[in-house]
């Protein structure tokens, strides 16, 4: 099994829908962080959380919010989706200080009509 | 803020070496990383300089000149499973230890 699972992998959603991506470890990491690409763009972030009680906005929030249910669990929430939320998103989970390095999952591609 | 620039997109032959540059402006510095992605897949971690100089790692190699804001991905005996995209990140001061992602390099190996 992966380190870090995205559930759905893909959805396709229509404007104004409510739609929740899944996220969760087994690697027993604290950190953990919810990434968007654009092609083009490269990766920026949404939201990260140090751990089950600190959740902090990223560089792209708005239209976002996002919940740590466990150590193990962490999801993005897209309230009212537009299209322009149409892109890949991507969890990814740290160890914390030092290389700090990010371990990803396989993403989840989201279509919104 | 944080300013981070790599060419668009590379091309190179089977066999031979690549060279990706990346150059930032970031007020502090405390890391920079290489990560490589195929196509509809996740990044992969390949690298971290944090002093100056060359790290070497098999086939990989990275160069990292704090002063000039420089840095760069060395490929050798390029392989077809080496075309993807590599991704430059640049961790700035501050104590959140986040890294900011550059756009990337798409690098295409032809036989």
């Amino acid at each position: 099994d992966a380190d870090v699972t995205q559930t759905p992998r893909n959805r396709i959603t229509k404007t104004g829908k409510r739609i929740m991506l899944e996220c969760s470890q087994t690697k027993g990491h604290d950190r953990m962080y919810w990434y968007r690409q654009d092609p083009g763009l490269g990766l920026q972030l949404i939201y990260y959380s140090f751990d089950v009680k600190d959740i902090n906005k990223g560089e792209i929030s708005d239209g976002y919010s996002v919940s740590r249910q466990a150590q193990a669990k962490f999801s993005l929430s897209l309230e009212s989706a537009i299209p322009n939320q149409t892109a890949l998103y991507f969890c990814a989970t740290s160890e914390g200080p030092g290389a700090n390095v990010l371990t990803f999952g396989a993403g989840s591609r989201l279509t919104v009509l | 803020g944080q300013n981070i620039d790599q060419p668009t997109e590379m091309t190179a032959t089977e066999g031979a070496i690549v060279q990706i540059n990346c150059t930032y402006q970031t007020s502090g510095f405390n890391g920079l990383f290489w990560y490589q992605q195929h196509a509809g897949e996740a990044p992969t971690f390949l690298s971290y300089n944090v002093l100056d100089g060359l790290e070497e790692k098999g086939r990989f190699s990275s160069f990292l000149s704090r002063s000039k804001g420089y840095s760069y991905l060395l490929l050798k005996e390029l392989q077809m499973k080496d075309s993807a995209s590599y991704l430059c990140a640049v961790r700035g001061g501050g104590g959140s230890y986040i890294p900011t992602f550059g756009r990337g390099t798409s690098l295409i190996v032809h036989p």
